[in-house]
């Protein structure tokens, strides 16, 4: 089975912290996605990659960056996070295309306070 | 128009009905179509993809309509575990899935 691991279930941070949230897939898949999932609003992409170093945005990008060093991981940076970020963060991955189904980590519960 | 629109419900049922769940989407040259399903407080997970000729599994029934940009999902004779929100999902933008903000099912006993 495809695993997607994420670095943390639950994290509180402070107004202007920079914030890390780290996500491990295990199958070798070319992409990787970040959302965040608000009540209301739904599942919004942030970011993707489709091969390690690339990286793309997609239709909330403001406010966060990515990195992709290696294939199987996928980070989202909050480089100063404010309180609407607050938020639960889904890392996905699919194995070749974008349009492949995706495979979700448990996801991030991030507080700014 | 929204990308991918759906009912959000909830849609409250007894144990044993059918309920049919409805998604409009608005790019016309899409090509794939999903229906995922989350429970509460867990992450998103592939239930089925739709197919132009329509598809079942189990209790479950997917059709498409391109020409009125259409999804459904029809699930019969419904449990309690059924319960938990269904995302309708279509290839959008960027070359990536968009995803519909869900419609909720609770099954009562």
């Amino acid at each position: 089975d495809v695993k997607v691991t994420q670095s943390s279930r639950y994290l509180v941070k402070r107004t202007g912290e920079k914030v890390f949230l780290e996500c491990v897939q295990d199958m070798d898949h070319e992409n990787m996605f970040w959302y965040r999932q608000d009540p209301g609003l739904g599942l919004r992409l942030i970011y993707f990659s489709y091969d390690v170093k690339m990286k793309e945005k997609g239709d909330i990008p403001e406010g966060y960056s990515v990195s992709r060093e290696k294939k199987e991981r996928f980070s989202l940076i909050l480089e100063s996070a404010s309180t609407n970020q607050t938020s639960m963060y889904l890392c996905a991955s699919s194995e070749v295309s974008g349009l492949d189904e995706q495979f979700f980590g448990p996801g991030t519960r991030l507080t700014v306070l | 128009r929204k990308e991918v629109e759906q009912d959000p419900g909830p849609f409250n049922v007894p144990e044993g009905a059918t309920v049919a769940f409805n998604c409009t989407y608005s790019n016309s040259a899409s090509q794939s179509f999903f229906w995922y399903r989350q429970d509460c407080r867990k992450e998103p997970k592939l239930l089925m993809s739709v197919y132009s000729s329509g598809n079942e599994d189990g209790r479950f029934t997917a059709q498409l309509n391109r020409a009125s940009q259409y999804i459904s999902l029809l699930i019969r004779d419904s449990k309690l575990s059924d319960s938990a929100t269904y995302l309708c999902v279509v290839a959008g933008g960027y070359s990536t899935l968009t995803f519909g903000k869900g419609t909720m099912l609770l099954v009562s006993p």
